[in-house]
């Protein structure tokens, strides 16, 4: 069935080093994934998304690449700052239908000062 | 910035109850969706409607859910008999066009 794969579940940076989360799809008809930053107590916010028609995206120190082919995505944060520190999930969604998410298991970063 | 809201933030229930989450989605939107987060796991797509009727629902969404949308503002997902594993995270999300946004959760303990 449908899946989405989130590596690694704990990632601790130095404050001011960069951040990478990794997400595997299964479903090869996904094309729309994104990105939520899930802060303690809080319901999940999105941060980022990307569509299948393009490869990367930017948004200041986010970032997210797209590999369809290898059905891979990342999450990258440059310039870590400590009120990064929370829960990251990424999803994946298939936009022709009710556009349900199919999230990964999470990723706890911790962004020490 | 407008949000969804959930109530309440915390509810707790004797196994075998039967609760009611409540949520007020974007006025906008038109499509809304119950997910569910057990302690520590992934969060889990429970149903989506549209219309006025289900569109989608996972095996998690048996005989003992229902959704209803009462109004022109709420969205309420019933659990009919509550189980202990009924417990988690219940987070409500709404979409118009390409974002879903999530209400900040109900936090369902079964006791």
């Amino acid at each position: 069935g449908e899946n989405v794969e989130q590596h690694p579940s704990t990632l601790s940076v130095q404050e001011g080093d960069s951040a990478v989360i990794k997400c595997t799809y299964s479903d090869s008809a996904s094309n729309y994934f994104p990105w939520y930053k899930q802060e303690l107590g809080k319901g999940p916010q999105l941060i980022i998304d990307i569509r299948s028609n393009v490869g990367e995206k930017k948004d200041q120190r986010i970032a997210v690449t797209l590999n369809k082919t290898a059905k891979h995505f990342s999450l990258h944060i440059t310039e870590t700052q400590p009120e990064d520190s929370a829960v990251y999930f990424c999803a994946a969604s298939i936009t022709s239908g009710t556009y349900k998410y199919i999230f990964g298991t999470g990723t706890r970063l911790k962004v020490l000062a | 910035e407008p949000e969804v809201t959930q109530t309440p933030s915390h509810q707790v229930t004797q196994m075998g109850q039967e609760v009611i989450l409540r949520c007020v989605p974007i006025s906008n939107h038109l499509y809304f969706y119950w997910y569910r987060q057990i302690l520590g796991q992934k969060v889990e797509f429970l149903v989506s409607f549209y219309n006025n009727e289900i569109s989608e629902k996972s095996e998690i969404f048996d005989d003992q859910f229902s959704v209803e949308r009462p109004d022109g503002s709420n969205f309420t997902l019933k659990i009919r008999s509550t189980k202990l594993e009924d417990s988690a995270m219940y987070f409500c999300a709404s979409r118009q066009g390409w974002e879903t946004f999530f209400g900040q959760g109900t936090r369902l303990t079964v006791v």
